[in-house]
């Protein structure tokens, strides 16, 4: 059974600083890997779908990783700012015959950016 | 704003009331989902509909029934709820089941009395 975690949970960084938010998943039998923001109350905004034959995409200051192999990922923001807050969600699409290509979730981590 | 619309936005509904939730996509989707976001747990898929067939249904109570008329609409009809289904209720669509990037409504936010 596919799982996702995030790690960390909640982070909390001033402005300005370069940030890592991981993603781990325990089947590598995946189509395809997606990013979102979700911020409080909100729905989800997708940032990044990565491809499980690609390695990374990029979005202006969003770069996220993909190593189908070891089961992660990785979300980098550089230069973060106190509009990225938001709680951040990692979701994979499973491949093989017998899924519809439904997204497992992780839990999320929260971001905080202080000014 | 995404092209996935979903009404209400707040729902506060008695344990015996029946009310519907209503999603409406205006991208030329065929595939839509209804997810379920509870506190502290991540979300969870209920019901995946691919062109107009439902082709998952995510061990969901009988007390969720799913509907789609055509592919840019998609209702979530809720009879005799409890407490715990009090929760954020997500719409999503794409292009095509497998591969393709999902786009998210803004949710509804219900509360069971």
């Amino acid at each position: 059974k596919q799982e996702v975690t995030q790690i960390p949970a909640a982070l909390s960084v001033p402005e300005g600083e370069n940030l890592v938010l991981n993603c781990s998943f325990t089947d590598s039998a995946i189509y395809n890997l997606q990013w979102f923001r979700q911020d409080p109350g909100k729905g989800l905004t997708s940032l990044l779908l990565i491809q499980s034959s690609q390695r990374e995409q990029t979005s202006g200051r969003l770069n996220a990783s993909l190593d189908k192999s070891s089961g992660r990922s990785t979300l980098y923001i550089a230069a973060s700012q106190p509009g990225d807050s938001a709680t951040y969600l990692c979701a994979v699409k499973e491949s093989g015959s017998s899924n519809t290509g439904k997204l497992i979730f992780g839990q999320g981590t929260t971001l905080q950016v202080k000014p | 704003e995404t092209g996935v619309t979903q009404t209400p936005r707040h729902l506060v509904m008695g344990m015996t009331n029946k009310k519907s939730l209503k999603c409406e996509q205006h991208l030329g989707h065929n595939a839509m989902y209804w997810y379920k976001q509870s506190a502290k747990k991540p979300l969870e898929l209920m019901f995946v509909y691919s062109l107009e067939e439902r082709v998952e249904n995510n061990s969901v109570p009988s007390r969720f029934s799913p509907e789609c008329p055509n592919s840019s609409h998609l209702f979530l009809h809720l009879h005799t709820l409890q407490p715990e289904d009090s929760a954020l209720y997500l719409c999503a669509s794409s292009p095509g089941q497998f591969s393709y990037e999902q786009y998210f409504g803004p949710g509804t936010r219900l509360t069971v009395t």
